[in-house]
């Protein structure tokens, strides 16, 4: 079946700090590769994605590749900013395209 | 891209009672998506609503504690029924953009309380 497993939180860095956050995933056929972002008090925003092996998704500074040989999607950043606290789930897609599998979230807060 | 109107924003509801969900996209569209995110989970798809026939519900969930009508291709509601505070919850919904790359749009959520 479909799953994503994601590095735990909360996590706690100061501004200018290095992030990546663990995503791995299980799933039949090639799915396509999200990162979504819940800032506090909003709906979930797609901030990234890649859909197919060795792509790499990149958007506000973050960074992800489809790294198929180890079935993972690790979002980074080099320097991150204290607007960019919030909750990232990553996710995938199953064979149609339509239904999405999230991870449990990660809840990112940059202390200045 | 798409733009989903949820609504209410929260509530707060007496357990036994029901609430009804609305959620209105921008766009006509085929599938629509209902998921529940509990405190400190991750989202589960509760059901997906197609228009003009049933919705089809993952498993755990049921139509009878669940239903959901979808009348047409820009709006569908959910109603959690005979809620106990285990249905506390924030749930979504969700339109999905196949026809070029797939991608999801969710609207904000309803943050669901029950007493």
């Amino acid at each position: 079946g479909n799953s994503v497993t994601q590095m735990e939180g909360p996590v706690t860095l100061s501004e200018e700090a290095f992030l990546t956050i663990n995503c791995t995933y299980t799933a039949t056929g090639y799915p396509s590769l999200f990162w979504y972002v819940q800032y506090p008090g909003e709906g979930l925003q797609l901030l990234l994605k890649a859909t197919k092996a060795d792509d790499k998704g990149s958007n506000k500074g973050f960074e992800a590749t489809y790294r198929k040989e180890t079935t993972s999607f690790h979002l980074e950043k080099g320097s991150v900013q204290v607007s960019d606290s919030a909750v990232y789930f990553c996710a995938l897609t199953g064979a149609t395209g339509n239904q999405f599998y999230f991870g449990t979230g990660t809840s990112l807060t940059v202390i200045p | 891209s798409a733009v989903i109107s949820q609504k209410p924003s929260r509530d707060i509801c007496q357990r036994g009672t029901s609430l009804t969900i609305q959620c209105q996209v921008d766009s006509q569209v085929t599938m629509m998506f209902w998921y529940r995110q509990q405190p400190g989970q991750s989202l589960t798809l509760i059901a997906t609503a197609n228009q003009g026939s049933e919705a089809t519900y993952e498993s755990g969930f049921v139509i009878d504690k669940f239903p959901i009508s979808r009348p047409n291709l820009t709006f569908s509601t959910l109603t959690v029924s005979n809620m106990s505070p285990e249905d506390s919850s924030i749930y979504l919904c969700s339109v999905a953009n196949t026809f070029r790359w797939p991608e999801a749009f969710f609207g904000q959520g309803t943050r669901l309380t029950v007493v």
